[in-house]
């Protein structure tokens, strides 16, 4: 199956700082890239959706300067952390689609943010 | 906006026991999907539903769309230790590519 990974899978950094987690399609051309934020014994919330080339579409009360997306190919999306702070302190979840329209997503294991 | 719930939130059974947990959403979707995530892990996809009344089954797994296209449900037959995580149903509405994940349940197996 289509695999995604994520880098790094875990970060610890101090309050202001920022910090940037990569998702990548290893064996696939990933048309959507999805952003979720999971705290803990919570569900997954969708954060963001970006498309290779285009800006990043957020969902209602996440910040877009506050999580920079960038998404450069189609196989590499970035999620930015500006001015960490430990209510940011979080899993971070990426998942990619192959195509537009409703398929299945696969996820990268995750990036857990610890801010201290 | 758009609600997934899912309950019960947590369900404690005994090894070889069935579980069931169930999915409902404000809105009718376009497919519903069934991840598992294990306690530290990330979601892992389990399988889609795309037609009304759809009923899959993987081994002990039996999943159910329903009639409306609102609800869904994932059933275990005779858990086991390895079934213990949290089971989530997430749906896409319409024609948007956007997965709305519901609440989740988790599942402790006992054995």
């Amino acid at each position: 199956g289509a695999v995604v990974s994520q880098h790094p899978s875990w970060v610890i950094c101090k309050s202001g700082t920022s910090v940037k987690i990569e998702c990548r399609s290893l064996d696939f051309q990933a048309t959507t890239m999805f952003w979720y934020r999971q705290f803990p014994k919570q569900s997954l919330m969708l954060m963001a959706t970006s498309n290779e080339g285009s800006k990043a579409t957020y969902e209602q009360g996440v910040e877009k300067d506050k999580f920079l997306i960038n998404h450069a190919s189609l196989t590499l999306s970035t999620l930015t952390v500006t001015s960490a702070h430990p209510e940011d302190s979080s899993f971070y979840i990426c998942s990619a689609s192959t195509s537009d329209g409703p398929h299945e997503q696969f996820f990268g294991p995750g990036t857990r943010l610890t801010v201290l | 906006g758009q609600q997934v719930m899912q309950i019960p939130q947590y369900q404690h059974v005994q090894e070889g026991e069935d579980f069931t947990t169930y999915c409902n959403s404000s809105t009718t979707l376009s497919n519903i999907q069934w991840y598992k995530q294990r306690p530290g892990g990330h979601p892992v996809f389990l399988i889609q539903l795309v037609k009304s009344g759809e009923v899959k089954k993987q081994k002990r797994l039996t999943f159910q769309f329903g009639e409306a296209k609102k609800n869904s449900s994932l059933h275990i037959t005779a858990t086991q230790t390895t079934d213990v995580g949290t089971y989530f149903c997430a749906g896409h509405g319409g024609a948007t590519n956007k997965l709305i994940f519901g609440t989740g349940t988790l599942l402790a197996v006992q054995p």
